[in-house]
């Protein structure tokens, strides 16, 4: 199976800030991969597929890219609102498999 | 907007067996994968089952293989998880997800499974 290698786990930065999340496949997915914010007590939510179209209704701080093994997430001015858990998801073959999460906070 | 409403969770003795429920109003329910996904307390998401739109196949986590049955039902809009063998390391918040091309857009609000003695 393919694993999902998320990092950094947790982080820290302050309002403003640029912040950048990866994801790394074991093997190729192509461009399956998906990203969701899981706030606090909250379902999870949708924020991008097929590795950088945004869901809609996302705001444009949130990109991603990649394609391959290796993905990113970016928020490109952090917003207290966007404190959570994000998490990677792989969709390219079953099984569908998550990364372990990173979980930001704001300094 | 696709609203889906997870039931039947609850406490559980080691052992035992537990049905769980999703139940989707606002979408053509028939027309869609559904999957299962697990969150244990404090943890990360995990991927549990699949079943297609049809109920025609269907695919599970190595973790639940064996154990755990997803089925439909496109008559009552509803997909279930039969949970057999509970152990205490299932015990999580399960959620039903929606699927479109392969990426799980709308999600419940999730049913808690508490296995203990």
């Amino acid at each position: 199976d393919i694993q999902m290698t998320q990092s950094p786990s947790s982080l820290s930065a302050s309002v403003g800030d640029r912040v950048t999340i990866t994801c790394r496949a074991s093997q190729g997915i192509s461009n399956y991969l998906a990203w969701y914010q899981q706030k606090p007590g909250t379902v999870p939510k949708l924020l991008i597929y097929v590795a950088s179209t945004l869901q809609s209704g996302v705001p444009s701080r949130f990109s991603g890219r990649g394609s391959g093994t290796d993905f990113s997430l970016t928020i490109s001015s952090l917003q207290p609102e966007d404190v959570a858990t994000y998490y990677c998801l792989k969709y390219s073959t079953t099984p569908w498999t998550f990364g372990q999460g990173t979980k930001v906070e704001i300094k | 907007q696709a609203q889906l409403v997870e039931s039947g969770g609850g406490v559980v003795q080691p052992g035992r067996s537990l049905r769980l429920a999703c139940t989707g109003s606002r979408l053509t329910f028939s027309s869609y994968a559904m999957h299962w996904v697990r969150q244990a307390p404090g943890k990360g998401l995990e991927w549990v089952a699949v079943i297609w739109f049809d109920g025609s196949n269907e695919n599970y986590a190595d973790s639940v293989k064996g154990r755990f049955t997803i089925a439909r039902d496109n008559s009552r809009s509803t997909v279930y998880l039969h949970l057999n063998s509970l152990r205490a390391e299932d015990t999580a918040v399960y959620y039903c997800a929606r699927e479109i091309q392969g990426v799980l857009d709308s999600w419940g609000q999730g049913t808690l499974v508490t296995v203990s003695s």
